[in-house]
């Protein structure tokens, strides 16, 4: 079946470093890939999303590509901040009818 | 944005009896809802997918008759525990897929469920 597999944390950083989060995919045909953040005490909410290969979702200053051929989808951002700590879950869909296949989750604390 | 709530947010209940959570659609109408679960510290695992008018689809390995699911109305979706035991206890997680846009879908808060 599917599944998704995203590096564990806690990853801690400092304020301005570059952070990438590792996920990588297991799926037949052509799912949709997303990256939801949970901010503490709140639900789940989407990031940014890819619905086909090479795309690239973007938001807040995160990015991540579709890359069919390493079957990933790595969010990176350049510069964080203290507010993106947060814990960051990469999940797919096969279609608007699916439910999601999420990843772990990765907790993300970034420090002053 | 789309906003989804569910009550309670938590619930302690004794071993034996039956708990009802509700998830709802606060601005949007939601043909399709889905209900997750989440372990400390683990993934969140899709249970069943709800939808309006019709039976849900349950995930392989969830029990239908544990687990029941009542999409009554296009903003109201129920997910009934029934004879809960220990092992029951968990996060569950609602979401609501926006039929605006195909992909899309709005999580709630999530409820707590504790049994005693």
């Amino acid at each position: 079946g599917d599944s998704v597999t995203q590096m564990e944390g806690p990853v801690t950083l400092s304020e301005e470093a570059f952070l990438t989060i590792n996920c990588t995919y297991t799926a037949t045909g052509y799912p949709s890939l997303f990256w939801y953040v949970q901010y503490p005490g709140e639900g789940l909410q989407l990031l940014l999303k890819a619905t086909k290969a090479d795309d690239k979702g973007s938001n807040k200053g995160f990015e991540a590509t579709y890359r069919k051929e390493t079957t990933s989808f790595h969010l990176e951002k350049g510069s964080v901040q203290v507010s993106d700590s947060a814990v960051y879950f990469c999940a797919l869909s096969r279609g608007g009818a699916d439910g999601l296949t999420f990843g772990k989750g990765t907790h993300l604390i970034i420090q002053p | 944005g789309a906003v989804v709530s569910q009550h309670p947010s938590w619930v302690i209940c004794k071993s034996g009896t039956s708990v009802k959570i509700e998830c709802r659609s606060l601005d949007f109408q939601a043909t399709t809802m889905f209900w997750y679960r989440q372990f400390p510290k683990q993934s969140l695992m899709l249970m069943a997918t709800s939808n309006e008018g019709s039976k849900a689809t349950y995930e392989q390995g969830v029990e239908k008759d544990k687990f029941l699911i009542n999409h009554a109305s296009l903003t109201l979706s129920t997910l009934t525990v029934t004879s809960a035991h220990p092992e029951d206890s968990s996060f569950y997680i609602c979401s609501a897929r926006d039929p605006g846009g195909p992909y899309e879908q709005f999580f709630g808060p999530g409820t707590r469920l504790t049994v005693l």
